[in-house]
């Protein structure tokens, strides 16, 4: 089945400083999607983003499906951006179904 | 609110016993799913459901069983034949199960097994 790779596993920031996410895949999908788990568990949808590029305040993503990665920029972090981030593909083969194919997940801890 | 509830959040059991998970939306969805997330790691598909009365295996489905007789709830049984039931497990929906379609998520639910 298709294979995703997160990096860095572990970030540490200073508050206000900026981070980019990645994620690598090894097949083409049709869906990729950002998550931030936070302390209580919860997964919080940040993009819905299978190729191109969005932005929703200071987080943005880009996808490049043809070179089968995407990135997840934070600016100006804060200590509420402190949690786990994970990527999330389903592969664009016809029998993947809506299954979502979950990377690792990078801890991101930002200090005040 | 348009959402996903799951109940309880935490749940205790002892070995041998069998447990129901209560997953709802109420966003229309046709397509539900269930994920278990084990400490540091990312989540993996026990089962899931495109429509009324249809349900599949996902990758880890030996233990667990499923029901689906309504469009809004799609409960999880983690029976006594599951190994190593402890973790966090998660009930999410998107609109449709084939084609590409967002996913979310409900809150999880904690199980122990003491």
């Amino acid at each position: 089945g298709i294979q995703v790779e997160q990096s860095p596993p572990d970030l540490i920031l200073q508050e206000g400083a900026n981070s980019t996410l990645r994620c690598n895949f090894s097949d083409s999908v049709n869906n990729l999607q950002w998550f931030h788990q936070n302390p209580w568990g919860q997964l919080i949808n940040l993009f819905y983003i299978p190729s191109g590029t969005k932005q929703n305040g200071r987080l943005s993503a880009t996808t490049v499906a043809t070179e089968r990665y995407s990135l997840l920029y934070i600016s100006s972090s804060q200590t509420t951006d402190s949690g786990v981030y994970f990527c999330a593909v389903r592969g664009a083969g016809g029998t993947s179904y809506g299954k979502l194919t979950f990377g690792q997940g990078t801890i991101l801890t930002v200090h005040p | 609110d348009g959402g996903i509830t799951q109940s309880p959040k935490y749940l205790f059991r002892k070995e041998g016993q069998n447990v129901t998970l209560s997953c709802e939306q109420n966003l229309n969805h046709d397509a539900m799913y269930w994920y278990r997330q084990d400490p540091g790691q990312g989540l993996r598909l026990i089962y899931y459901s495109q429509i009324v009365n249809d349900f599949q295996k996902g990758d880890i489905a030996e233990g667990y069983s499923v029901s689906r007789e309504k469009k809004e709830s799609f409960p999880l049984t983690v029976t006594s034949a599951q190994k190593n039931p402890t973790a966090f497990y998660l009930c999410a929906s998107s609109q449709r199960g084939r084609g590409a379609s967002e996913q979310f998520f409900g809150p999880g639910t904690r199980l122990t097994v003491l």
